[in-house]
Order: structure tokens, then sequence, then C-alpha cells
């Protein structure tokens, strides 16, 4: 069964900083991950998606990694923002039925 | 465009009473249709997952059900609601095979 763990849980950063969240997966046989956002009592926003083919991508000041054999992905945010304050989750879509798994998340606090 | 729908925002419930929520997809035909719910202080699970009408798959054990009666709505029910029941409950569809997409989620308190 696919788990999905993020460090850190919690993470609370100056604005300007560049920063990184983590987030590993059991299985590797992905099809891809997703990084979403989750705004405090709001849905899901999705940030990037990358294919199990592909290594990285990238969305502004976003950046995502992907090593898919070692199974771990990397979400950078470059010159932190206030407006970055929100839960990050990490999902991998995975298995016979393409279900996705997530993480428990990323809480982000940017301080102006 | 395609959009999600998902109704109501907030519910507030007593233990015991019936659950109806409800999610529709504009914009798109024969899509995945799921429901997950996140817990207080926890990740998402997946709770339902439905690849055409009347097609439903669980993933856990649980008080609650769901639905498919068109090809485009999925509804989420429960008989007598639990105080572990309370949280956020999102639909999102997807393709076959392609990223999913979210609704604005609804919050269920059940007291």
């Amino acid at each position: 069964k696919q788990e999905v763990t993020q460090i850190p849980a919690a993470l609370s950063v100056p604005e300007g900083e560049n920063l990184v969240l983590n987030c590993s997966f059991t299985d590797s046989a992905i099809y891809n991950l997703q990084w979403f956002r989750q705004d405090p009592g709001k849905g899901l926003t999705s940030l990037l998606l990358i294919q199990s083919s592909q290594r990285e991508q990238t969305s502004g000041r976003l950046n995502a990694s992907l090593d898919k054999s070692s199974g771990r992905s990397t979400l950078y945010i470059a010159a932190s923002q206030p407006g970055d304050s929100a839960t990050y989750l990490c999902a991998v879509l995975s298995g016979s039925a393409r279900q996705l798994t997530f993480g428990s998340g990323t809480q982000l606090t940017v301080l102006p | 465009s395609q959009t999600i729908h998902q109704w109501p925002a907030t519910l507030v419930q007593p233990v015991g009473s019936p659950l109806s929520l409800e999610c529709t997809v504009e914009g798109t035909s024969n899509p995945n249709l799921y429901w997950y719910r996140q817990a207080a202080g926890r990740g998402l699970q997946l709770l339902f997952y439905s690849v055409g009408i009347g097609q439903i798959s669980s993933e856990v054990p649980q008080n609650l059900s769901a639905s498919r009666p068109q090809d485009r709505q999925f509804i989420l029910s429960s008989k007598k609601l639990l105080l572990s029941d309370s949280g956020f409950y999102l639909c999102a569809w997807s393709s076959p095979s392609k990223t999913q997409y979210f609704g604005p989620g609804t919050r269920l308190l059940v007291l």
C-alpha cells in the first residue's frame, strides 16, 4: 500500500527566503506526483504535476523535482512571500485504480 | 472549461442524523469522480472513487456510502452520522490517468 510522508510538518520563515519542502513515497511505481496548496478552510489548488517520466517541473517561483527510484520529491519555493502561507500537500497517483495518495502536508508560514 | 461544484459549503448536523453531500461536474463527460475527507490535523484520505455510473469503490470501511446516479453527479451519504464523521469533504474529478481537480469542499461538523 502506498504511503506518502511529508517533512517538515510545519515551517516558518521570514519573507524573501528560499525554502524546500520534502515528500517521500514508499512505492516507486507511480504515474505522477502532484503538489497542491490548501488555504485554511478551502479546497485544493494544484500547483505542479510531474509525470513519472519527468525529473522536474517549474511554474513561476515554484520548482518541483522527482526522483522516482528513491521515492522522493521536493518543492522549492524561491523568494517566499507572505501570500505563500498555506498548507502544501504532496500526492502520488499509483495503483491499478489510479488513486491519489496524499501526504499529511507541510504548514508554511511566511512572516512579513 | 470544466467546473466542479459542491454543496453545501458548511453543514452542522446532530449525531444520528442523515447526511447527503452532492458534487457535480460540468464541461466534461465520463469523468472519474472521487470523495476525500480531511479530518482535523490529518491528511487527506480517499473515501470512494467511481469510474462510471453506478460503479463505486470504497477505500476504507466506514459509516458513509457513495452513489453516482448520473455521469457527472456524485453523492456522499450516511444514514446516521457519528461524531467522527466531522471533517472537510472534498470531491474531485479527473479524466483517466490525468490530474485531479478538486471542488471547494464541504465542512461538516457533527455535534
